[in-house]
């Protein structure tokens, strides 16, 4: 059974940093692309990055583009998200998503979501 | 590129209904598209998958479909159930893997 656990959302302060994380089980992470998905209070899903399988190919949104960096660490399954330079339009429940294939074209598999909340 | 949906759709109980999303720029059959559903309150889920494609366990009644001449990939729910309303989303991707959702149709079941 594909199991995706995501972690690290907090409250945190316009400029500040956060490490979002999401353990991923039931299947060989290696073999598919990975993604980050938002949705802000009250609002529809947002893409905001994309990994490769191997990690060799990176894609973000041009919202994120800069402040936001994804990787994977595929011998520990867990994909992350490191996000700088926050902004108050950064709030929003973050899924983390499994791709159906090695590129980020469609997702099968979604997480429970964590949520980013930043404010003073 | 982006996706273009209804921000409402409302039909009974038993009756069908269709969602339309429509891709502003390259054509809608180069990509596949993605339908999701996502209830009040949960996750989304997976419904449709590269344009027609039912992941197991999402039954018949839900079905995807594209049409070149309109550019649009839709979603079409026959028997519904008072448990289909949720907000629906279309998804595709674009030459560079850039990925993009559609704004999101909320369905209501009268």
């Amino acid at each position: 059974e594909v199991q995706l656990l995501e972690s690290g959302g907090d409250l945190v302060q316009p400029g500040g940093s956060l490490r979002l994380s999401c353990a991923a089980s039931g299947f060989t992470l290696s073999s598919y692309a990975m993604n980050w998905v938002r949705q802000a209070p009250g609002k529809g899903l947002e893409w905001v990055s994309g990994i490769s399988g191997s990690g060799g190919s990176t894609y973000y949104a041009d919202s994120v583009t800069g402040r936001f960096t994804i990787s994977r660490d595929n011998s520990k399954n867990t994909l992350y998200l490191q996000m700088n330079s926050l902004r108050a339009e950064d709030t929003a429940v973050y899924y983390c998503a499994k791709s159906s294939s090695y590129y980020p074209r469609g997702i099968d598999y979604w997480g429970q979501g964590t949520l980013v909340t930043v404010s003073s | 590129f982006m996706l273009t949906q209804p921000h409402s759709v409302s039909e009974s109980p038993g009756k069908t209904v269709t969602i339309s999303c429509t891709r502003s720029s390259g054509s809608i059959a180069s990509n596949y598209v993605q339908w999701y559903q996502q209830r009040p309150g949960s996750s989304p889920t997976t419904l449709i998958f590269e344009d027609t494609q039912r992941p197991s366990g999402v039954p018949d009644r839900f079905s995807g479909s594209i049409d070149s001449s309109s550019n649009s990939a839709s979603l079409t729910i026959s028997g519904l159930r008072p448990e289909d309303e949720a907000d629906y989303y279309c998804q595709s991707y674009d030459s560079r893997n850039h990925v993009a959702f559609g704004g999101g149709t909320k369905l209501t079941v009268l």
